[in-house]
């Protein structure tokens, strides 16, 4: 399966933007780009997710690459309840992996009062 | 509507015993996973349950077991407890089976606890 690769740490002012790396050179043609968080004492939540295109949602925005070998998980103003592990997947489309989240270390944000 | 429920939240055991969790999908998910989260491996898949079959399972030794039931409510069993399954276990649900165009939701977790 293809990997991705994110920092382990970012911190953010509140009310600033919030970029979010993920490397993922390896990826082909048919993996989806998954972006769940997890915030503290809970399960993972979904945010947002894209094939090539860039995504917009009420949570987030999610910039692609146009070689697909990098994404960005936009927060447009963080707040205090964004403080959370950020975790970029990817899932294949036509192989068993989709019917799974793999979980790498994710991204810890930290949002700055 | 409802989110994912799982009971009960938290749950403390004894070494050798065994324990089922309980998960509620969302209403009209028919795919359940669940997953074990633990400070060492982080989030690992156990399996997914699809219209009350297994569908795919992750690398878990067969102490770990699981069940769907026809209103698609699952259930995941460990038998013969050891100190090394102390983790949150999630269960998370989907619309599509095995659709990498659609999200999960995940529940709030059992922390299971063993002595």
């Amino acid at each position: 399966d293809a990997k991705t690769t994110q920092p382990n740490s970012m911190e953010s002012n509140e009310e600033e933007p919030v970029h979010l790396p993920c490397n993922h050179s390896t990826i082909s043609g048919t993996d989806y780009i998954h972006w769940y968080r997890q915030l503290p004492s809970q399960g993972p939540e979904y945010v947002i997710h894209g094939l090539t295109s860039n995504v917009n949602n009420r949570m987030a925005s999610l910039a692609i690459a146009e070689d697909r070998k990098s994404s960005t998980l936009i927060l447009h103003r963080a707040t205090l309840r964004d403080a959370a592990v950020y975790y970029c997947i990817l899932r294949d489309a036509y192989s068993g992996s989709a019917r799974q989240l793999t979980f790498g270390s994710g991204t810890q944000l930290t949002v700055l009062p | 509507k409802a989110g994912v429920t799982q009971t009960p939240r938290y749950l403390i055991k004894t070494r050798g015993q065994q324990v089922t969790l309980s998960c509620s999908p969302i209403s009209g998910h028919r795919s359940v996973s669940w997953y074990q989260q633990t400070p060492g491996q982080g989030l690992q898949f156990l399996f997914e349950y699809f219209s009350e079959t297994q569908r795919n399972k992750g690398n878990f030794p067969g102490r770990f077991s699981g069940r769907q039931f026809s209103n698609s409510r699952s259930e995941m069993n460990v038998s013969t407890l050891e100190l090394g399954d102390s983790a949150l276990y999630l269960c998370a649900s989907s619309l599509e089976h095995g659709g990498a165009n659609y999200g999960y939701t995940f529940g709030s977790g059992t922390r299971l606890t063993v002595v």
